[in-house]
């Protein structure tokens, strides 16, 4: 099966971006969408983003999905980032042989 | 609403068996398949597998084959998932999840302690 890498932390100040890479190890990041969810302590993971691109409702527009095939990889773009983004995010993709939850990200906001 | 309910936490010695229930209300329980996820401490998600909760068929991921099992009650709308000779890695929080375009809908998680 494939892995899903994604780098260990990152941080910014409140109003910042912050992008988060997901980057797919065999097989095309295009070829099985790719969904992002937001963990935080002591709860269950929630959906950001599903089918690389698209927001659940209630989600913000600040949230953003891409893939990029030439890096076979996707990212998670926050923008304007507020406290309470501080979480950790996992991104999740399939292929035939069953599900991938990448390696989390913890998002800092400093 | 839409609603997975899972039993509570446990505490297992090493080598015993866990069966943890997710109960679903809100819909109607065959219609979509039911996965775990597992969640050990201070780890990632981690894909256990999945149950077609209307014909049973079952999917499991390769690092628990054999060690895990899915059933379903379609009369009490509630799916299980049984582990057996737990050791204390398998420590973590289990998850079942309901897969529509995305896990979008998730159970409160069960903890499940191994320890001699």
């Amino acid at each position: 099966n494939f892995m899903l890498t994604q780098p260990h932390s990152v941080s910014e100040s409140p109003g910042k971006t912050v992008i988060i890479s997901c980057t797919r190890s065999s097989g095309s990041i295009a070829s099985n969408y790719v969904q992002w969810y937001q963990q935080r302590p002591g709860s269950a993971p929630t959906t950001i983003i599903y089918e690389d691109n698209e927001r659940p409702s209630g989600v913000p527009d600040r949230f953003s999905g891409s893939i990029d095939s030439s890096s076979n990889s996707a990212s998670l773009t926050i923008s304007g980032l507020k406290a309470e983004d501080e979480a950790d995010y996992y991104c999740q993709s399939y292929d035939g042989s069953g599900f991938v939850f990448g390696t989390g990200t913890e998002v800092t906001v400093l | 609403q839409v609603h997975l309910v899972q039993s509570g936490a446990e505490v297992k010695k090493p080598g015993a068996s866990v069966k943890v229930s997710c109960k679903a209300s809100g819909y109607s329980f065959t219609t979509y398949g039911l996965h775990w996820v597992r969640q050990a401490p201070g780890q990632g998600l981690e894909w256990m597998g999945w149950i077609n909760t209307g014909n049973g068929y079952t999917n499991y991921s390769q690092n628990f084959q054999g060690r895990v099992t899915f059933t379903r009650d379609t009369s009490a709308n509630t799916a299980y998932m049984e582990m057996s000779t737990l050791r204390s890695e398998d420590t973590a929080v289990f998850y079942c999840a309901v897969w529509r375009n995305a896990f979008d809908i998730w159970g409160q998680g069960t903890m499940v302690t191994v320890s001699s």
